[in-house]
């Protein structure tokens, strides 16, 4: 089992619609998660990062913490062209190692 | 957020060669630093992770000999790839951790070996 899981993608979603990214972990303990972008040919740009269960909201983007699920999701409101990237989820598990994801490729059609 | 950056963001350069990156964490210090190689349409490898005051911790498949690295200062890592071959030609990006374990990442730079 991987450390960190995604669907690969890719997603499409219309400009405008709600684009929801899912990620699952296997480590229980983890107490870090971050999201990550990263437009084709750039490196990763942090945008979210969570440490406790709930929603935490930044403009548009809400990243949800389900501990006791193990997972890890990214709302992306009125989506834009912009937003078309790929995704990644990373966790930092109890021993202190970071984990990422393979990423999921979103693509906001106009 | 904070910022890292890399230099050169470009080599070109000749098979035999050895380059050398730098990577800077510009308003904070960092003990740790990560060194990734992406190829096209690929995901991350962590290559190594780079530890002030100490010897890097290559994974597995990754020659230490091939892909030096010091990270002589809390602000700066180098990865020098020695006697660089077509095959190394790659993406590379490094970054810096900071408090609460979030990854900051360089620009990348691109290195193309002829």
């Amino acid at each position: 089992q991987k450390e960190v899981e995604q669907n690969s993608g890719p997603l499409s979603v219309p400009e405008g619609a709600i684009a929801s990214l899912n990620c699952t972990y296997s480590d229980r303990g983890s107490q870090s998660f971050f999201w990550y972008r990263q437009y084709s040919g750039k490196s990763p740009e942090l945008i979210m990062f969570i440490y406790s269960n709930g929603d935490k909201e930044d403009g548009r983007f809400t990243a949800q913490l389900n501990k006791a699920s193990q997972y890890v999701s990214l709302l992306i409101r009125d989506s834009q062209p912009s937003d078309s990237a790929t995704y990644l989820c990373a966790v930092l598990n109890t021993g202190n190692q970071f984990y990422f994801g393979t990423g999921t490729s979103l693509t906001v059609i106009p | 957020g904070a910022v890292v950056s890399q230099h050169p963001s470009w080599v070109i350069c000749k098979s035999g060669t050895s380059v050398k990156i730098e990577c800077r964490s510009l308003d904070f210090q960092a003990t740790t630093m990560f060194w990734y190689r992406q190829f096209p349409k690929q995901s991350l490898m962590l290559m190594a992770t780079s530890n002030e005051g100490s010897k890097a911790t290559y994974e597995q498949g990754v020659e230490k000999d091939k892909f030096l690295i010091n990270h002589a200062s809390l602000t700066l890592s180098t990865l020098t790839v020695t006697s660089a071959h077509p095959e190394d030609s790659s993406f590379y990006i490094c970054s810096a951790v900071r408090d609460r374990g979030e990854q900051y990442f360089g620009p990348g730079t691109r290195l193309l070996v002829l």
